[in-house]
């Protein structure tokens, strides 16, 4: 199974709205995840199960999805928010593990 | 405090070997599976490989795989990645994770090393 993100790089505002899509080759289960990775820094998760937040991550940050199309959507765009998203695909036996070619967001 | 830190990275020529370690403290290594995913110069994450807490399950990308060897020792709370016949297409930087639940092996990840790089070159 391949993941395609887009758009693989969006230039926003602070205060704007953004998605960014990842799109599955089939249909995969709920084992989907976001991660947020800023410039010198390990990834940090985001969102697992595809809509759960992990713990610490502000409200601001939301996924949703079903089948093949999925959405991170941040709302109210905060400097420390630019950054570049990756989504993950898990528990795929027998390939564990896929992400997403990335998605840049900077600062318009 | 908990967190993986990955040791070993360095500058090797083509076909050389290199040996990556990620060492565990503040948590139960053992009751982890580990991975290792690398991230090429301005390239996005490209996972690597996984063991499982107990060894059992051992998988590898296709690109890494017959030249890459992952393996533990938890009395060490290290993990290891042996890497052989190296190529200028793995120079990257090389991070170990943890999955969020323990004794699953395919799961997301809530915990990375800060990483290690690999720079492949003559």
């Amino acid at each position: 199974i391949q993941l395609t993100q887009s758009p693989s790089s969006l230039s926003a505002s602070v205060g704007d709205t953004v998605t960014i899509s990842c799109r599955a080759s089939q249909g995969i289960s709920s084992a989907l995840a976001w991660y947020q990775q800023k410039p010198g820094k390990a990834p940090k998760l985001l969102i697992y199960d595809v809509s759960t937040l992990a713990s610490g991550v502000p409200l601001r940050f939301s996924g949703s999805g079903y089948g093949t199309d999925f959405t991170l959507t941040i709302i109210s765009l905060q400097p420390e928010d630019f950054a570049s998203y990756y989504c993950q695909l898990f528990n795929n036996y027998p390939t564990p593990n896929t992400f997403g070619q990335g998605t840049k967001l900077e600062i318009k | 405090q908990v967190q993986l830190v990955e040791s070993g990275g360095g500058v090797v020529q083509p076909g050389r070997s290199l040996r990556l370690s990620c060492a565990a403290s503040g948590f139960t290594l053992s009751n982890y599976a580990v991975h290792w995913v690398r991230q090429a110069p301005g390239k996005g994450l490209e996972w690597v490989a996984v063991i499982s807490y107990d060894s059992v399950n051992i998988y590898y990308a296709d690109s890494v795989k017959g030249r890459f060897t992952i393996s533990r020792d938890n009395s060490e709370n290290t993990v290891y990645l042996q890497m052989d016949s190296l190529r200028a297409e793995d120079m990257a930087i090389y991070y170990c994770a943890r999955p969020a639940d323990e004794f699953v092996f395919d799961w997301y990840f809530d915990l990375w090393g800060r990483g290690t790089m690999v720079t492949v070159s003559s």
